[in-house]
């Protein structure tokens, strides 16, 4: 079946350092794939996504490009701030009305 | 932009017991929703697909008859645990396919703590 991993947290950096969050994943045919972030105390948004391969994604600041070749979608952005702090979600859909793969979550804790 | 709202956020419960979570679309109409489930440091799993008029359709080994998904309008899914034992005790947390891009986007409820003592 599908699955996504991602790299396991926490993961703490000073403000405006450069970020990347790992992200593979396998599934058969074509999936779409995206990153969620989720805030303390609410619930998971769409940061951003990619539909089909070298597709890239962006959303404030963030950005991932979908690999074919490395099944990677990695998520970089190149300055965090505290307001960053939160749980990253990498996840997958393989029909376009089919429920979501995820991976287990990345915290991110960015210090002042 | 679209809001999905989950009831309640936190519930305990005694074992043996049923409870009841719900999701509602506030405001879109949502004919597919999902429900996930969590474990602590663990990624959401899905549950079950529910498509309103029809019967949901269960993952692979999750009990259909433990947990109980109806969908009986456009704006509304409930989720009831039955029976509920202490490792029914998880974070819950629903999701509807909402406007965008085709209805292809899925739209997360804040999602609910059930402990069960």
């Amino acid at each position: 079946g599908d699955s996504v991993t991602q790299m396991e947290g926490p993961v703490t950096l000073s403000e405006e350092a450069f970020l990347t969050i790992n992200c593979t994943y396998t599934a058969t045919g074509y999936p779409s794939l995206f990153w969620y972030v989720q805030y303390p105390g609410e619930g998971l948004q769409l940061l951003l996504k990619a539909t089909k391969a070298d597709d890239k994604g962006s959303n404030k600041g963030f950005e991932a490009t979908y690999r074919k070749e490395t099944t990677s979608f990695h998520l970089e952005k190149g300055s965090v701030q505290v307001s960053d702090s939160a749980v990253y979600f990498c996840a997958l859909r393989g029909g376009g009305a089919d429920g979501l793969t995820f991976g287990k979550g990345t915290h991110l804790i960015i210090q002042p | 932009g679209a809001v999905v709202s989950q009831h309640p956020s936190r519930v305990i419960c005694k074992s043996g017991t049923s409870v009841k979570i719900e999701c509602r679309s506030l405001d879109f109409q949502a004919t597919t929703m999902f429900w996930y489930r969590q474990f602590p440091k663990q990624s959401l799993m899905l549950m079950a697909t529910s498509n309103e008029g029809s019967k949901a359709t269960y993952e692979q080994g999750v009990e259909k008859d433990k947990f109980l998904i109806n969908h009986a309008s456009l704006t509304l899914s409930t989720l009831t645990v039955t029976s509920a034992h202490p490792e029914d005790s998880s974070f819950y947390i629903c999701s509807a396919l909402g406007p965008g891009r085709g209805y292809t986007e899925a739209f997360f409820g804040q999602g609910t703590r059930l402990t069960v003592v």
